[in-house]
């Protein structure tokens, strides 16, 4: 079974415009939400978090909402750029045994058009 | 450069022929992992390492063993690849704050 989803495979969305990426879970004990983006060829690299205990964070371009009670949370980039096309992956994690360990979502394939 | 590297980049095997992959980083970060991307499966974590001296498996360590030689490095070994296990490997390490350091992966395809 799958614990952190990404129902939507592929977006598009024009230059300039918002992208808003959605990721749902379905264990409430997730104390920690990440998003990473991956380019072709290469590994994830680190987007931006948010704890349990927050329901937005931001970080430039970047906004991560958390709606704890639908077990949600959705990444919104404005104003996509043509260097934002990449997959984004979810991630939530539960701290076991000293370490995070970080359950993925399937990926969401984001282009924005010039 | 600071960071995760894997080694090889790619590998063609035979079914039931072995070999290790290998990863090793710099930051002094406690934990470290190993993940296959499979098409439409997302990122599956196979092993990880809280601490040198301590392993655990993931959702998907069936096939599998790991190593943590030291703190640097932490390898994965087929012992008998199949098929099944054509993917893309990458090995991340957490030293705390935000997230995983992820190496470049390694694309595996066992024929």
């Amino acid at each position: 079974d799958q614990q952190v989803k990404q129902n939507s495979p592929s977006l598009s969305v024009q230059e300039g415009r918002i992208s808003i990426l959605n990721c749902d879970y379905t264990n409430s004990m997730f104390d920690y939400f990440l998003w990473y983006k991956k380019y072709p060829a290469e590994g994830p690299t680190f987007l931006i978090s948010i704890s349990s205990i927050k329901d937005k964070n931001e970080d430039g371009r970047f906004t991560v909402f958390l709606n704890k009670s639908a077990k949600h949370l959705s990444l919104h980039i404005v104003p996509s750029q043509p260097g934002d096309s990449a997959v984004y992956f979810c991630a939530a994690s539960l701290s076991t045994s000293g370490t995070y360990k970080y359950i993925f979502g399937t990926g969401t394939r984001l282009k924005v058009l010039a | 450069n600071a960071g995760v590297t894997q080694t090889p980049k790619f590998q063609v095997l035979k079914t039931g022929q072995s070999m290790t992959l290998q990863c090793a980083q710099d930051m002094n970060h406690n934990s470290m992992y190993w993940y296959r991307q499979d098409p439409g499966m997302g990122l599956r974590l196979i092993y990880y390492s809280a601490s040198e001296g301590t392993t655990d498996k993931g959702e998907v360590p069936n096939g599998y063993n790991v190593s943590r030689l030291n703190k640097r490095e932490f390898s994965l070994r087929l012992e008998s690849a199949a098929p099944s296990q054509t993917s893309v490997y990458f090995c991340a390490s957490w030293g705390g704050g935000y997230g995983y350091t992820f190496g470049s992966g390694t694309r595996l395809t066992v024929v």
